[in-house]
């Protein structure tokens, strides 16, 4: 049974540019989630999907947006890149009915933003 | 409102000794609470996680929690450091009923066990 998968790994961008990141769920999983995790502290979360819709956001500029398609994948998208957007990118993937929001996280992409 | 503090952002212990990491956390609602670790250039691996019941929560790898409502606390432990336990360690809250599905995540604590 495959975990979650993201790709790709490292990633290396200027400033300006776009980017988008991908992330297959867990097997049986409805629900992905992403987090920003900046060099020293801890994962942030940018927003939740769920049946392709945007569930929940956290404070993350417009510049951030997402998407996930009929078998539960999803992408997220960067777009104008600054400096302060370098981190590892965590997905993650859970199950809606699953009341207690276990959430299975992914290896993460590296982003850097020269 | 909810927030994770997590006290000490790195931890020293040598091999063998007790390792405690500690987490209060802050929820309007009631939590449920979350130990992830994470080793060098890998995402996030659960530990243990406490939703309802007994509030001494048993994990993988030898770490145990206890949940404290009337301390706000969710500290994580191990009798014995194993030299694989050099990690970091992450204390996530979430709301039980209000339908926040966003895990809130502490700083972290890097743990460094000692030979």
């Amino acid at each position: 049974d495959a975990g979650v998968t993201q790709s790709p790994t490292h990633l290396i961008k200027t400033r300006g540019q776009q980017v988008t990141l991908r992330c297959s769920p867990k097997s049986g999983h409805d629900t992905v989630s992403w987090y920003q995790q900046a060099l020293g502290q801890g994962p942030q979360f940018i927003f939740q999907y769920y049946e392709e819709e945007e569930r929940q956001r956290g404070n993350f500029p417009d510049r951030f947006s997402g998407h996930q398609f009929p078998n539960y994948s999803s992408e997220l998208n960067v777009n104008a890149l600054l400096l302060g957007d370098s981190a590892l990118y965590l997905c993650a993937s859970s199950l809606l009915r699953d009341s207690y929001n276990e959430q299975f996280f992914g290896p993460g992409t590296r982003l850097t933003v020269l | 409102a909810q927030s994770v503090t997590q006290l000490g952002s790195h931890v020293s212990v040598s091999e063998g000794a007790l390792v405690l990491l500690r987490c209060n956390y802050s929820s309007s609602v009631p939590p449920y609470l979350f130990w992830y670790v994470q080793y060098p250039n890998q995402g996030l691996q659960l530990l243990l996680k406490y939703t309802t019941g007994a509030t001494l929560v048993k994990g993988i790898n030898g770490f145990e929690a206890e949940f404290k409502k009337s301390e706000t606390s969710f500290h994580l432990t191990k009798p014995s450091a194993h030299m694989s336990d050099a990690a970091e360690y992450f204390c996530a809250v979430s709301g039980a009923l209000d339908s926040s599905y966003k895990l809130i995540f502490g700083s972290g604590t890097r743990l460094l066990v000692r030979p």
